[in-house]
This record gives structure tokens, sequence and C-alpha cells, in this order.
């Protein structure tokens, strides 16, 4: 069964940098046939895409983000990484990270399914 | 970027009643879009993808339709456990989005 975990630092400063990792279990990170992805969502608020990427390291990022973000992938750890810098009080949240696709069907199809529990971070001195 | 407009903001219902939920988007997105049901404190789940494709072992009183920049979310018969909050999402193209969320409570 297809398990996500996210996992890294709950309180980040200001200007400083977010960095969380999320390690899948039960399926090869490495498959053809999905993407991997984060989405965010503020406290009371909605969701919030925030990029994904292949296992290859080829990714798609939200412009809202501008170059504040980097998705990387690791398929020897069956680990992405997801690194947000610069942040500010609007980047306190919710991060999830989610399997995205399916790549195999014409055409592509982008679904999140399943998703991580969910972790929360906080920006604040 | 598309935007992603449901309606209405939050519902609520008796058990038993038929629901439903609208989104609108703000170009044709075709057929390319998701719903997703999220309980308290929990992470969301998709339903239903592809507009209308309910997703292997969702109760079949879920269903979607819709296409173009039109689709309706419906729940036949509303149970107690299907309080939560609803997104619709596009992939029609890039950023993917969200609607704002349908929030639905029981009576």
């Amino acid at each position: 069964q297809l398990q996500l975990q996210e996992s890294g630092p709950g309180l980040v400063k200001p200007s400083e940098t977010l960095s969380l990792s999320c390690t899948v279990s039960g399926a090869p990170i490495s498959s053809s046939s999905y993407y991997w992805g984060w989405i965010r969502q503020p406290p009371g608020k909605g969701l919030e895409w925030i990029g994904t990427i292949y296992y290859s390291g080829s990714t798609n990022y939200n412009p809202s983000f501008k170059s504040r973000v980097t998705i990387s992938v690791d398929p020897s750890k069956n680990q992405f990484s997801l690194k947000l810098i610069s942040v500010t009080a609007a980047d306190t949240a919710m991060y999830y990270c989610a399997r995205v696709g399916d790549l195999v069907v014409v055409p592509p199809a982008i679904r999140f399914d399943p998703w991580g529990q969910g972790t929360l971070v906080t920006v604040s001195s | 970027d598309i935007q992603m407009t449901q309606s209405p903001s939050s519902l609520s219902a008796s058990v038993g009643d038929r629901v439903t939920i609208t989104c609108r988007a703000s170009q044709d997105i075709r057929q390319y879009l998701n719903w997703y049901q999220q309980k308290s404190g929990k992470a969301p789940k998709l339903l239903i993808y592809d507009t209308s494709n309910l997703k292997t072992g969702v109760p079949s009183r879920f269903s979607g339709s819709g296409s173009g920049t039109e689709f309706i979310f419906t729940i036949s018969s509303l149970q107690p456990e299907d309080i939560g909050t609803y997104y619709c999402q596009q992939y029609d193209d890039l950023p993917y989005t969200f609607g704002q969320g349908t929030k639905l409570e029981i009576k």
C-alpha cells in the first residue's frame, strides 16, 4: 500500500529556508507512471499547488512562488524534497506531499492521490 | 491562471438529502477536473477524477458531471460521514488550481 510521509522542521524563522522531505513507501518513486508533488494549505484556507517532479528530475513549479522554490528527488532513498527560500509569515501552512498522475493514460492525467498526512510549518521569529 | 470558483462556499443539509456543489472555471478546461474531500484535520482524498470517474472504493452516492466551464458534484443521499470540505481542481493548464472549497455540514 502506497504511503507518503512528510518530515522537516515545524518552525522556520522569517527570511530563512523551509526544507521538507517526503518519504514514499510501498512503491518505487522511479515509476514512469507518476509525478510527485507538493501542495500547501494555510490555516483555515484552501489548497495551493506548489510544484511537481518526475523521477528523472524534471520539474514544474507554480509561478506564484517565482524563483523561491526548488523540488528535488532522490530515487535511492525513495524521497523527494521541497525547499522554499526567503520565507515570510505568509508561508505558514500545512504542507502536503502527494503522488501525481496518471501519466500512462492519453492525455496524461494530473490527480493528487494519495496524499501524505501533512506537516505544519510555522514561520515565526 | 485558471480560476476555479465553487458555490456555495458552505452548505448545511440533512441526512438523506441530495447535495450539489458547482465548480466554475474561468476558461474551458474540457473534462480535466477532479474532486477531493477533506475531513477536519486530515489530508484531502481524491473522490472523482476526470469530471465523472469515481475512484475505486468511493461510495456510489458520489458523482460528478459537466464539461467546459461548469461542473457539478453530487451526493445523492447525504450521510453523516460526508461532512467536510470539498474541493475541485483543474489540470487543463499550469498552474494546477483548486476551488476555494465548499464546507458541508449536517443540519
